[in-house]
C-alpha cells in the first residue's frame, strides 16, 4: 500500500543553519504531496504542497520539490529560525481527502 | 473564521474502561470530519472519516467507533479500552466537496491506557 518514510529525528540545528528533512514515498501513480507542521501546543497545519512531478511547493521560506524519479519530496530551508522549531510531517493523498502521513520529524533550533 | 476544538487534551484510562473523545468545528457547515491516530513510532493513521451526519467510514478494523450526531460534532468512542489504544488522537476537518488535501487539525488528545 501507499506509504511515506521520513528521516528520524530530532534534527538539531543552530539558528541560520541550512535545513533538509528527507521524505520518500511509495505509491501507485503520482499522488499529491504535502508537508504539514505542528508547532508546540497547536494542531497540524499545511505548510506547502505539490500536485504533480517537478512542482515546487514553497511557503515561509521552506521549499520542497516533487521528484518522481527518486520518489522524494525533501523539505529545505536556507536559514532556520528558533521559531521554526516544530514537528514536520510529510504526507501523500491517496484518495478523496485521504492523507497518508509519515512518522514526523522533530526540528529543534537553538539560538 | 473556522475553529476546531477537541477534548480532553490528556487522558489516562485503565484497560477495559470506556472512552469518549469529542471534537467540534465552528464557523462552517457540512464539513468533512476525520479522526487520526499516531501510535508510538508510527505515522498518523486515518481511523474514521465522515461526509455527513450519521455517515461514518472506517479505514481500519479496531476497537474503536465513531459517531456524528450533529453536523459539526464528531465523537470517538470505545466500550473497553486496550493497551494498544494508547496514542495521540487528532480530529480534523475539511470543507465539503473540496479535494485539495488541506485538512485543518485540532490540537490533539493524548490517551494513555494502563
Amino acid at each position: 500500500g501507499d506509504s511515506v518514510t521520513q528521516m528520524e529525528g530530532p534534527v538539531t540545528l543552530s539558528e541560520e543553519a541550512f535545513l533538509t528533512i528527507n521524505c520518500t514515498y511509495t505509491a501507485t501513480g503520482y499522488p499529491s504531496l504535502f508537508w504539514y507542521v505542528q508547532y508546540p501546543g497547536e494542531g497540524l497545519q499545511l505548510l506547502l504542497k505539490a500536485t504533480k512531478a517537478d512542482d515546487k511547493g514553497s511557503n515561509k521560506g521552506f521549499e520542497a520539490t516533487y521528484r518522481k524519479e527518486t520518489t522524494s519530496f525533501h523539505l529545505e530551508k536556507g536559514s532556520v529560525q528558533v521559531s521554526d522549531s516544530a514537528v514536520y510531517f510529510c504526507a501523500l493523498r491517496r484518495g478523496f481527502q485521504k492523507l497518508v502521513f509519515g512518522t514526523g520529524t522533530r526540528l529543534l533550533v537553538s539560538p | 473564521s473556522q475553529t476546531i476544538h477537541q477534548w480532553p487534551a490528556t487522558l489516562v484510562q485503565p484497560v477495559g474502561s470506556p472512552l469518549s473523545l469529542e471534537c467540534t468545528v465552528e464557523g462552517t457547515s457540512n464539513p468533512n470530519l476525520y479522526w487520526y491516530r499516531q501510535a508510538a513510532g508510527r505515522g498518523l493513521q486515518l481511523l474514521f472519516y465522515s461526509v455527513g451526519i450519521g455517515q461514518i467510514s472506517s479505514e481500519v478494523p479496531q476497537n474503536l467507533s465513531a459517531s456524528r450526531p450533529q453536523d459539526r460534532q464528531f465523537i470517538l468512542s470505545s466500550k473497553k479500552l486496550l493497551l494498544s489504544d494508547s496514542g495521540f488522537y487528532l480530529c480534523a476537518w475539511s470543507p465539503m466537496g473540496e479535494d485539495t488535501g488541506e485538512l485543518f487539525f485540532g490540537e490533539g488528545s493524548r490517551l494513555t491506557v494502563l
